[in-house]
Order: C-alpha cells, then sequence, then structure tokens
C-alpha cells in the first residue's frame, strides 16, 4: 500500500518563486491537512480538508493556498517563496471514525528558500 | 495553541521500561487522547489512543488518570529504535477536530 505519497522529497527555490507540493493517498479518506515543521519544533496546521471541494485555515496558514479537486489529492501552493517558509512539509490523511481516529503522513518535503 | 503539556526531554537505558507523562487538564469529556513518535527524518505515526480505560497494543501501553487530566505512554522494553520525540495530543475543534501538535518529549535511549 502506498499510503500517502509527497512529491517532491526535496525542493531549492529563489524567492518570489512559486511551486506546489503534491500530496496523493490512496486510503480514501476524507480527511487531508498539510503541517509544516520548523528545526527544533512540533508541527503546525497549515490548512486542512474534510473533503473534496472543502478546505479550511489552519494556525499558520499565510503564504499558502490548498484546493481539494479529488478525494486522493491535496495540493499545497507557495504563492511567492520566501525564506521564512523553509522548513519541512508534511501532508497527512486521516481515517475519521468515532473512536478509532488514526493520521497516515507522508516522509515529507524539505523546502529550502534562498 | 497545543492543550497538553509534556516533558521537554527523557531519557532510558535500553530495555527498561519508560513512562512518558503528559497533562491535559482541559480535556473535555468527549476528547480521546492521541500519542503520535516521529522517528529521525520521518513523518509522525500513530502509536496509540484511548478516551477513558486503559488500553494496550503492540507499541505500547497508555494509563489514563480517573480525572483524564493525565496520561502516561508507556513503553515496556526501550529499545534504540523508540528514540524519537513522542507527541501526547487532543484534537482541537477550532481547526476542524485536526491534530494540533506540541513540543513533545524528545526521549533518548541508551545502550
Amino acid at each position: 500500500n502506498a499510503g500517502v505519497t509527497q512529491t517532491p522529497k526535496f525542493q531549492v527555490l529563489k524567492t518570489g518563486q512559486s511551486m506546489t507540493l503534491q500530496c496523493a493517498q490512496d486510503m480514501n479518506h476524507e480527511y487531508m491537512s498539510w503541517y509544516r515543521q520548523d528545526p527544533g519544533m512540533g508541527l503546525r496546521l497549515i490548512h486542512y480538508s474534510v473533503g473534496a471541494g472543502i478546505t479550511d485555515q489552519g494556525e499558520v496558514p499565510n503564504g499558502y493556498n490548498v484546493s481539494r479537486s479529488t478525494t486522493e489529492d491535496f495540493p499545497l501552493r507557495l504563492l511567492s517563496a520566501a525564506p521564512s517558509q523553509t522548513s519541512v512539509y508534511f501532508c497527512a490523511s486521516t481515517l475519521e471514525q468515532y473512536g478509532n481516529t488514526e493520521a497516515f503522513f507522508g516522509q515529507g518535503t524539505r523546502l529550502t528558500v534562498v | 495553541d497545543a492543550k497538553t503539556t509534556q516533558p521537554n526531554s527523557m531519557e532510558s537505558n535500553e530495555e527498561e521500561p519508560v513512562h512518558l507523562p503528559c497533562n491535559h487538564s482541559t480535556i473535555s469529556g468527549t476528547d480521546y487522547i492521541h500519542w503520535y513518535r516521529q522517528l529521525p527524518s520521518q513523518g509522525p505515526e500513530y502509536v496509540i489512543h484511548g478516551l477513558t480505560s486503559n488500553v494496550n497494543n503492540r507499541m505500547a501501553s497508555l494509563a489514563i488518570a480517573e480525572d483524564r487530566k493525565s496520561s502516561t505512554l508507556i513503553l515496556h522494553r526501550a529499545t534504540l529504535r523508540d528514540a524519537a520525540v513522542y507527541y501526547c495530543i487532543l484534537r482541537d475543534v477550532n481547526y476542524g477536530q485536526n491534530f494540533v501538535f506540541g513540543p513533545g518529549t524528545r526521549l533518548s535511549v541508551l545502550p
């Protein structure tokens, strides 16, 4: 089983460039989320989606856009990259059942903005 | 903000039990307590979760206080592979019941 697949694994951007981080899951989960993790810190929620066509902002949404046109895919777009967005980005897909909730995380995308 | 409090770091010797504490004094009656861990250079992975009763699985045990304001993750015999950051999490209704992570506890396992 593929689970949650993130691409690319590594990326270097110049300040002002835009790019899309891809996230795909094959578990038919409705809930998907994007997090960023700065060195030595916990994960911070950027955006999330509770189903196709529905997205909402997390703790740190500024500078990022998301869309959810299918259940499987949840891309994260950086509109104009800034050095402060240098981080490791994790996508998660959540099995949502009362009493049996489990989040599955991708391996991460390590982004450097120079 | 995370609704749980954990020690920043803990140390254990290999093959000894480890008790990782977590305080969640503002927990509501329907909140499950979730534990995840993050191995170096990997995404977080599920460890265990529970509501009221103590829970056991192949990875760990979860002991929940009677008033539910604290819990303890128990690794029965720590191995070097258990060195990771352990997160105790309550889901956040402000963010669609998503997992909101705090800094967690960094567990070091000494050979």
